[in-house]
């Protein structure tokens, strides 16, 4: 029992390329969430499936794309990376509504030169 | 939109005094959760608040929501440098999207 997978765990790109950023749970959860991380703000939420078949936008989605492949894939991808986007991006999982628990995945962190 | 502020940013104790930090936001919420993100780490859930006035507490820690539902603390009793770590807040209007706190950092000091 894994929880909460996440692949890469380091990357750096240059301005302009793409990328996906690949999250998994095998905790049979409902609702995914992609979130990240700058010194000082706190997390945001980019975007978040609440079951599977549904996308729904969250405080930053500018300039990202998910997908909720299955119950147990969720997505982010860049398609053209800005040096702004140079972060820490946690993927997220919990049960469903009233579920308490997010688990986290031990996070990505993205270098956009 | 939603905004959840937290203070203070930063703390620094002398191991065996207390900690607390604040969370507010500009609208009422339906629950709040607090996690603990070590350096280097990820987020970690520690509790979830759903009443107004719920206190909840797990050995040195007690949570406090506020009547209003707008506000809420944690506090430490004698910390230990084991609490090294940053606290959030993260609260919940709609029912599935969270807004977190910025954070505060705790540094314990032998």
């Amino acid at each position: 029992n894994a929880g909460v997978t996440q692949t890469p765990k380091f990357q750096v790109l240059k301005t302009g390329q793409s990328m996906t950023l690949q999250c998994a749970q095998d905790m049979n959860h409902n609702s995914m969430y992609w979130y990240r991380q700058d010194p000082g703000m706190g997390l945001r939420l980019i975007y978040y499936s609440a079951s599977e078949g549904t996308t729904d936008k969250g405080e930053v989605p500018n300039g990202y794309n998910v997908s909720r492949l299955n119950k147990r894939e969720f997505s982010l991808r860049l398609e053209s990376a800005a040096p702004s986007q140079t972060s820490v991006y946690f993927c997220a999982s919990r049960g469903g509504r009233g579920t308490e628990t997010q688990y986290f995945g031990p996070g990505t962190r993205l270098l956009v030169l | 939109g939603q905004q959840v502020m937290q203070i203070p940013q930063y703390q620094h104790v002398q191991e065996g005094e207390d900690f607390t930090t604040y969370c507010n936001s500009s609208t009422t919420l339906s629950n709040i959760q607090w996690y603990k993100q070590r350096p280097g780490g990820h987020p970690v859930f520690l509790i979830q608040l759903v009443k107004s006035g719920e206190v909840k507490k797990q050995k040195r820690l007690t949570f406090q929501f506020g009547e209003a539902k707008k506000n809420s603390s944690l506090h430490i009793t004698a910390t230990q440098t084991t609490d090294v770590g940053t606290y959030f807040c993260a609260g919940d209007s709609t029912g599935n999207q969270f807004y977190f706190g910025t954070g505060t950092s705790l540094t314990v000091i032998p």
